[in-house]
């Protein structure tokens, strides 16, 4: 079955600084990528995805690029802000979700 | 409306007790999930309901056990449970089961004592 691994699994960047989360996974037929950010005692909440057809998206100040050759898939998110600061966790998804483990990510001001 | 939608928020049960989650979502889903989550972990799949019925178990132990009365709604009754059962528990809901994106909802605490 799948397996998704994600590193780091803390990161801590400087407010305004770029943060970068990464992901493998296993099964090439794994074809959708979600990243969903959870803040302490919240729902885990989708805020970018990508599907193996394309290589990269953005939104504003994140984004999400797909090497479906080496079966790698990153987060990026630029200019960092306080509120950024959550759990962030990739997935594949071959009939069903399989998240990686999660990162933590703290933005100092 | 775009949300799903949980209660209780939070939920103390003794271990003889029986008790219900409940989740509604009002966007026309046909995909209903529920997931188990402990504290700083991911959230690990139990069941998949598909157009109301049940698709996917991810062999739950018996004393969880999942209804879906109607397209909109999903329960989870428990009966008879550990306390390492304890955890957040969040239903999510998707377009159907083969449309990814899924949609979480805020979850219930659960505390088994």
């Amino acid at each position: 079955g799948e397996n998704v691994e994600q590193h780091p699994s803390t990161l801590s960047v400087q407010e305004g600084d770029s943060a970068v989360i990464k992901c493998t996974y296993s099964d090439s037929a794994s074809n959708y990528f979600p990243w969903y950010k959870q803040e302490l005692g919240k729902r885990p909440q989708l805020i970018i995805d990508i599907r193996s057809n394309v290589g990269e998206k953005k939104d504003q100040r994140i984004a999400v690029t797909l090497n479906k050759t080496a079966k790698h898939f990153s987060l990026h998110i630029t200019e960092t802000q306080p509120e950024d600061s959550a759990v962030y966790f990739c997935a594949g998804n071959t009939g069903k979700l399989i998240f990686g483990q999660g990162t933590t990510l703290q933005v100092k001001p | 409306d775009t949300e799903v939608t949980q209660t209780p928020k939070h939920l103390v049960m003794g271990m003889t007790n029986k008790k219900s989650l409940k989740c509604e979502q009002h966007m026309g889903h046909r995909a209903m999930y529920w997931y188990k989550q402990k504290a700083k972990k991911p959230p690990e799949l139990m069941f998949v309901y598909s157009y109301e019925k049940l698709s996917i178990n991810e062999s739950v132990p018996s004393r969880f056990s999942p209804e879906c009365p109607n397209s909109s709604l999903l329960n989870l009754h428990l009966h008879a449970l550990q306390p390492e059962d304890s955890a957040l528990y969040l239903c999510a809901s998707s377009q159907d089961s083969t449309s990814y994106e899924q949609y979480f909802g805020p979850g219930t605490r659960l505390t088994v004592t």
